[in-house]
């Protein structure tokens, strides 16, 4: 039911940086503010970011986000091992039913 | 610091009824919204609904007619029965601390989520 693409992957060697995208519409992205969640291997999900481009404490300033009309970014510079792990983009869509989305998840590998 | 505890049985059969529940710990229910969401094997998150402290709550459009979400206040938990299960069910439940406002925009995230409680669908 997602209704925010991302890529299914993104790569990269430590130190460079990465940037995933989610893709929305009017209705999500283009109405609501943007949250990123970070997902290690067999674990919960954590947030990243909320409210666009906000670090709740203890999230390292390497990993940045942005939004702009229908579409976000989250940008991690600095690439560093820890950091593979699945990332989500999520939104409240207020359309006629109003629910809270998730992106489709970008796989992020660590060269 | 808060933290959050899921807990229900394991192994449900089909066409039964699924049920959680999520304990708070370290914190009060009170003034915050609560969330479920799911991770089917090997896929991506499904957000479930919320429940207000006070009891208000909003499903997922696509599970609205299967799910009921439940607030204890005098025990801190929070709970969800998902019926009419099938194997497509099957998933990792997830329950989360949620923040829930408008300004100007909707602002919606979970902060503090537990750790999940696996959940299989079988006979």
């Amino acid at each position: 039911q997602s209704v925010l693409t991302q890529p299914p992957s993104a790569s990269g060697t430590p130190g460079q940086r990465v940037t995933i995208s989610c893709s929305g519409s009017s209705s999500n992205i283009g109405s609501n503010t943007v949250n990123w969640y970070q997902q290690l291997p067999g674990t919960a999900p954590k947030l990243l970011i909320y409210s666009n481009n906000q670090r709740p404490s203890g999230v390292p300033d390497r990993f940045s986000g942005s939004k702009s009309g229908t579409s976000a970014s989250l940008a991690i510079s600095g690439l560093q091992s820890e950091d593979e792990a699945d990332y989500y983009c999520a939104a409240w869509d207020d359309s006629l039913n109003a629910f809270y989305v998730f992106g489709t998840g970008t796989k992020v590998t660590v060269l | 610091q808060v933290q959050l505890q899921e807990s229900g049985p394991g192994l449900v059969k089909p066409s039964e009824t699924l049920s959680l529940t999520c304990t708070v710990s370290g914190g009060s229910i009170s003034s915050y919204y609560w969330s479920w969401i799911r991770q089917p094997p090997g896929k991506g998150l499904e957000w479930i609904g919320y429940i207000y402290y006070s009891g208000s709550t909003n499903y997922n459009p696509s599970l609205k007619s299967r799910v009921t979400i439940s607030v204890d206040t005098s025990k801190n938990q929070f709970s969800l029965k998902l019926s009419s299960v099938t194997a497509a069910d099957t998933a990792v439940y997830y329950c989360a601390r949620t923040i829930f406002g408008v300004v100007k925009r909707y602002y919606y995230y979970m902060d503090v989520w537990g750790k999940g409680t696996t959940v299989t669908v079988s006979s």
